[in-house]
C-alpha cells in the first residue's frame, strides 16, 4: 500500500514546540496538499504546492509552514503559533492537467495531539 | 467563495433500503463535483465524479445545477457501504484546482 506515506502515525507535542509532519510520494505527482480533518468539519486545506519550490496558502494556513524542495516530499511544520493544533492531518497528491480533473490520492494520516 | 454543505452528519439505513446522501454547493462558476469515501481503517479515496457519469459500487450522483445539488444515491444499501462520505468541489478551470470538502456524512447500514 505505497504511493503516499505519512509519518509518524501518531505524534505528541508539548505546548510551545514546533513539530514537523512528513509526507512522501512515489507517484511522480506534481501537486501535493495538506489538509486538516476535524470531527464535524470535514477536510480543510492548509497548504498546497503545484510544483517544486512553489506553494500557496490554503484556507487555514495560519500557524503552519511548508517546504517543497523535492518533488517527492512536502513536509508540514505545525508551529507554536497554531492555537489549536490537535487534529488529524492528511496529505494528498495529484497530477493536474489542463483538461479533466485528476483525482487526489491520500496518505494514511498523522494524528497530532498537543499535551 | 465556494462552499459545500452536507446537512446530515449521521445517516442510518437498513440493508436493502435505498440511501441518499445529500450535498449542496455554492460556486459562482462551473464546478466539478466529486464524492470521496473513507471506509473504516482505510484511506480517503475517490468514489465518483460527476463529469464521468459513472456508477461505482452501485452509487450514482447527478449534478443538478438548478438546485445546486449533487446527491449520492444507491437503490439497495449494503453493510459494506458503511463509511464516511465527503462531497467535494473543484473549479473546472484555472491553475488552482484544489478541492473544497463538505463536513461529511457518516453512513451506517444496519443488518
Amino acid at each position: 500500500d505505497g504511493g503516499i506515506t505519512q509519518s509518524p502515525k501518531y505524534l505528541f507535542r508539548k505546548e510551545g514546540q514546533n513539530v514537523t509532519l512528513s509526507c512522501e510520494q512515489n507517484l511522480n505527482h506534481d501537486a501535493m496538499y495538506w489538509y486538516r480533518q476535524d470531527p464535524g468539519q470535514g477536510l480543510r486545506l492548509i497548504y498546497y504546492s503545484q510544483i517544486v519550490n512553489d506553494f500557496q496558502k490554503g484556507d487555514i494556513a495560519e500557524g503552519y509552514s511548508v517546504s517543497r524542495e523535492k518533488k517527492e516530499s512536502f513536509p508540514l511544520t505545525v508551529t507554536s503559533a497554531q492555537k489549536n493544533p490537535t487534529a488529524f492531518y492528511l496529505c494528498a497528491s495529484s497530477t493536474p492537467t489542463s483538461g479533466a480533473y485528476n483525482e487526489q490520492f491520500f496518505g494514511p494520516g498523522t494524528r497530532l495531539t498537543v499535551l | 467563495a465556494q462552499r459545500v454543505t452536507q446537512p446530515e452528519k449521521l445517516l442510518s439505513v437498513f440493508k436493502g433500503a435505498p440511501v441518499e446522501l445529500k450535498c449542496n454547493y455554492s460556486y459562482s462558476g462551473s464546478p466539478e463535483l466529486f464524492w470521496y469515501v473513507q471506509y473504516s481503517r482505510q484511506r480517503l479515496q475517490l468514489l465518483l465524479r460527476h463529469i464521468s457519469r459513472e456508477s461505482i459500487k452501485g452509487f450514482t450522483a447527478d449534478l443538478n445545477k438548478g438546485e445546486t445539488s449533487f446527491h449520492l444515491k444507491k437503490p439497495f444499501a449494503q453493510e459494506e457501504d458503511s463509511a464516511m462520505y465527503y462531497c467535494a468541489l473543484s473549479p473546472r478551470s484555472g491553475s488552482a484546482r484544489q478541492l473544497t470538502f463538505g463536513s461529511g456524512t457518516q453512513l451506517t447500514v444496519l443488518p
